[in-house]
């Protein structure tokens, strides 16, 4: 799997926009990205996952630029409730699905009130 | 999305027993599960990869006389820590693959060893 860079760390406040960029110079043309959400004490969630271009759930944006060498995760008005550890994995979604994930150091975000 | 459960949720023991830890796929077959484990503060670790009807493939590091894992069904993968350890105190987290490859995580189970 494709390996990724994300910030440690990002801190919001209620009410914001927040968008996490996601680096994956390596990626290849079978990669897919994928986003997942873990709260403490709690397995993680899938969030979104997207090939190219842009992705949109009830729940947040993805985005991918042509080169496809970096992503961003885009949670609109983030609430004290987005508080929570947030990964970039980026794989062949045929092989990830026979082999596991495996997940970097993530995104701690915080949203204040 | 699809929904994998996992039981206990907590559980605290004495050193030296075992432990079984079970996860389920509620409403979809997974030929394929996942074991990790998750230090505080740190991120996900692979155990094992177990796949239905087969022995599980272990990581590097992971004893697999410690860490028994049956699949023995294409809902239902457990993983038994045997003789059990302060240091095995931990959270457990299994996922399970559905047929669109999407990987989906179980609540995770905390095992605390005294």
């Amino acid at each position: 799997l494709a390996k990724t860079t994300q910030p440690i760390s990002m801190d919001s406040y209620e009410g914001q926009e927040v968008n996490i960029t996601c680096s994956h110079n390596n990626i290849a043309t079978n990669d897919y990205i994928t986003w997942y959400q873990q709260f403490p004490s709690q397995g993680p969630r899938f969030i979104i996952q997207g090939y190219k271009t842009k992705v949109t759930n009830e729940v947040a944006s993805l985005f991918i630029p042509a080169d496809r060498k970096s992503s961003t995760l885009s949670l609109p008005r983030v609430s004290l409730s987005d508080t929570a550890v947030y990964y970039c994995l980026v794989g062949d979604m045929a092989e990830a699905g026979r082999r596991a994930l495996t997940f970097g150091s993530g995104t701690r975000l915080q949203v204040q009130p | 999305g699809a929904v994998v459960s996992q039981h206990p949720s907590r559980v605290i023991c004495k050193s030296g027993t075992s432990v079984k830890i079970e996860c389920r796929s509620l409403d979809f077959q997974a030929t394929t599960m996942f074991w990790y484990r998750q230090f505080p503060k740190q991120s996900l670790m692979l155990m094992a990869t177990s796949n239905e009807g087969s022995k599980a493939t272990y990581e590097q590091g992971v004893e697999k006389d410690k860490f028994l894992i049956n699949h023995a069904s294409l809902t239902l993968s457990t993983l038994t820590v045997t003789s059990a350890h302060p240091e095995d105190s931990s959270f457990y987290i299994c996922s399970a693959r559905t047929l669109r490859e999407t990987q989906y995580f179980g609540p995770g189970t905390r095992l605390l060893v005294l």
